[in-house]
């Protein structure tokens, strides 16, 4: 596709359930890299794919959120018995390279998180 | 802990004059540098990037590096009230984690 895309870009759920959202980098991009926004907030690091390896998942707020890349192109982010806290935008871009920290990165439309 | 400090505005500026956004950041291993446009509702829009002290010019964007001083800007000439959003401020430290580190971004109105 023309860039990144993500799914679903709203999400209700209610305290306790698990969600999974995906993101479906540029064609062709190495790196692929989850983000939280909050409102009125800029975008908090969570986690950092080198194709199918998953190099920092530092930013990570706890053991329920988990991310994967299988093949080292479309990835999911899992929350699991989402609480309140979780609600935020939460967002994904690409970058063509291997994260060499020069390459500029590209955000798809978010997912909007809303637990009840 | 890497920081990135902005003003979060809002700045409001004449329609047509410079509007100048600045950025600090906290950690002297950060390597390369971007800027940001996020309208409301809307996901972040990478306007600038910049990697090496000095100016770097593209159109109506003008983005600043002063490494020593840990400084970067951001200049907009001709303002145009299309230029009203927030302005984020990320950087990144070369070889590291690659994830980006923002600013919590600084709301610009262009006044018509």
């Amino acid at each position: 596709g023309a860039g990144v895309s993500q799914s679903p870009r709203y999400k209700v759920a209610k305290r306790g359930q698990d969600v999974a959202l995906r993101c479906d980098p540029i064609s062709g991009h190495v790196s692929l890299f989850w983000y939280q926004q909050a409102l009125g907030q800029g975008p908090e690091f969570l986690t950092y794919f080198q194709n199918e390896a998953q190099l920092d998942k530092s930013g990570l707020p706890s053991d329920r959120f988990f991310a994967e890349r299988p093949e080292g192109s479309v990835s999911t982010l899992k929350i699991q018995r989402t609480q309140q806290e979780d609600s935020a935008v939460y967002l994904c871009a690409s970058s063509l390279g291997a994260g060499t920290g020069i390459d500029e990165q590209f955000f798809g439309p978010g997912t909007r998180l809303t637990v009840l | 802990q890497k920081e990135v400090e902005q003003n979060s505005g809002p700045l409001s500026v004449p329609e047509g004059a410079i509007a100048s956004l600045n950025c600090t950041y906290s950690d002297r291993g950060s390597q390369s540098f971007f800027w940001y446009r996020q309208y409301s509702g809307k996901s972040p829009e990478l306007i600038m990037s910049i990697y090496s002290n000095g100016d770097k010019e593209d159109g109506r964007f003008t983005a600043q590096l002063n490494k020593a001083s840990q400084y970067v800007s951001l200049l907009i000439r001709d303002s145009q009230p299309s230029d009203s959003a927030t302005y984020l401020c990320a950087v990144n430290v070369w070889g590291g984690a690659d994830g980006l580190t923002f600013g919590k971004g600084t709301h610009l109105i262009i006044q018509p």
